[in-house]
This record gives structure tokens, C-alpha cells and sequence, in this order.
């Protein structure tokens, strides 16, 4: 597709659960970034790829967190044990290799209950 | 830790006018300033950046101010137009790509 993709758009699960979060970054963006937004809060930076580099962790709030990206291309973001403080809109942006501007996708709303 | 600060969660101006949209940043490392608008239920998008060896970057109506010395910077839509009607935020990028974001703040451009 044209821009960045996540899926699912809405995610309601138990607390405890894990769960799932995809992102699909613009063909031939190497770099890949986590973001979560809380309620009333700005984006909150967890984690960023740049092609084969090791990741940047620092932003993860908790090692119930973690991500990973296949092939240079698609990520998924994984969230252990969720709890209700994991409730968020959680948005994946991409860029060029040395690009500074980050195109985002429309990001996934988690409710934990 | 907050990096960058928007002090206005909100802004009211009306069609035609000015809109200023207030930012501060406390990182001296910081290097590339951008604005981004947010509809509901979308992601951000990018409207207008600038460099921290220019102070002022102009795109249509849009135009960002830096003033470095006083880590500040603005961004003003003139005319304001209801479509304008979003929430903005401001980022600030150091030279390793590292993004912060401040808390946005939601502009209504009423008609």
C-alpha cells in the first residue's frame, strides 16, 4: 500500500492477555518506529529499527514489551500479561534510511479491561 | 521526561484569523523541529519542518519561527480556515533520529 498500515485498528482484551500489534511501514522505508499515545498525553517513543541495526529499546516502558521487525519490513509489537495502564493508541510510523520526516499509520486502539 | 512542551492544551481562533501555536524544548541536542496535525482516529501527519540553522521556514499559509536561544518555536496558520480544526503537535529530532513529541494542542477554527 501507499502508507502505513496496523492492524487490527481496535483491540479489546482481558487483563492478563497478551497480545499483538502489526505494522506494515511504506516499501522501502528502512527505519520503523513504536509510539504510544495515553489519554490526554503526547506520543510516547518505545522502540525504533534502522535496517539491520540492533534495535533501539529505551523507550519500552517495561520488559513486558517487546517488538521485533521480519525481514526489514513488517513489525509486530508484542504486550505481555496486558494491564489497564497498556490501554492506549499505539502508532507505527516509517522513514527513509536518512529521512527525517516519519509518516504514520492510523495506529491501534488497545482497551484493556 | 518532558523534552518538549506544548503549554496550551487547546486554542480558539476564529475563520481568517491567525492561528500561533506555542512550543518549548529543553534538549540543546536537539537538531529538526516538525509540526505535525491529527485528525481523530488518524494518524499524524506531517505539515512543516524546519532546521535548527534556519529560523523561519514558510509553506503557504503554514509558517514555523525557531528561536534557538530562547528553545522555542511557533507555528502560524494564516488565514485560519475550519478544515485547519485538528489537534498539532510539535517534535523535536536530535542527529541520531530520535523523536520527542510534546502533548499536542487541539485548534478550533470556528467559522
Amino acid at each position: 500500500g501507499a502508507g502505513v498500515s496496523q492492524s487490527p485498528s481496535n483491540k479489546v482484551t482481558e487483563k492478563g492477555k497478551d497480545v499483538e500489534l502489526r505494522c506494515d511501514p511504506i516499501s522501502g522505508h528502512t527505519a520503523l518506529y513504536w509510539y504510544r499515545q495515553s489519554l490526554g498525553q503526547g506520543l510516547e517513543f518505545l522502540i525504533y529499527f534502522q535496517g539491520n541495526s540492533a534495535p533501539d529499546k529505551s523507550g519500552l516502558p517495561s520488559d513486558r514489551f517487546s517488538a521485533e521487525r521480519t525481514g526489514g519490513s513488517v513489525s509486530t509489537l508484542t504486550i505481555q500479561r496486558t494491564q489497564q495502564e497498556d490501554s492506549a493508541v499505539y502508532l507505527c510510523a516509517s522513514s527513509l534510511e536518512q529521512g527525517r520526516i516519519q509518516y504514520f499509520g492510523a495506529g491501534t486502539r488497545l482497551s484493556v479491561l | 521526561d518532558q523534552q518538549v512542551k506544548q503549554n496550551s492544551p487547546s486554542l480558539s481562533v476564529q475563520e481568517g484569523r491567525i492561528s500561533i501555536l506555542n512550543c518549548d524544548y529543553t534538549n540543546s541536542m536537539f537538531d529538526y523541529f516538525l509540526w505535525y496535525k491529527k485528525y481523530p482516529a488518524e494518524g499524524p501527519t506531517f505539515l512543516i519542518s524546519i532546521s535548527s540553522i534556519k529560523d523561519k521556514n514558510e509553506d503557504g499559509r503554514f509558517t514555523v519561527f525557531l528561536n534557538k536561544s530562547a528553545k522555542h518555536l511557533s507555528l502560524h496558520i494564516v488565514p485560519s480556515q475550519p478544515g485547519d480544526s485538528a489537534v498539532y503537535f510539535c517534535a523535536a529530532m536530535n542527529n541520531n533520529n530520535d523523536m520527542r513529541f510534546g502533548a499536542g494542542t487541539r485548534l478550533t477554527v470556528k467559522p
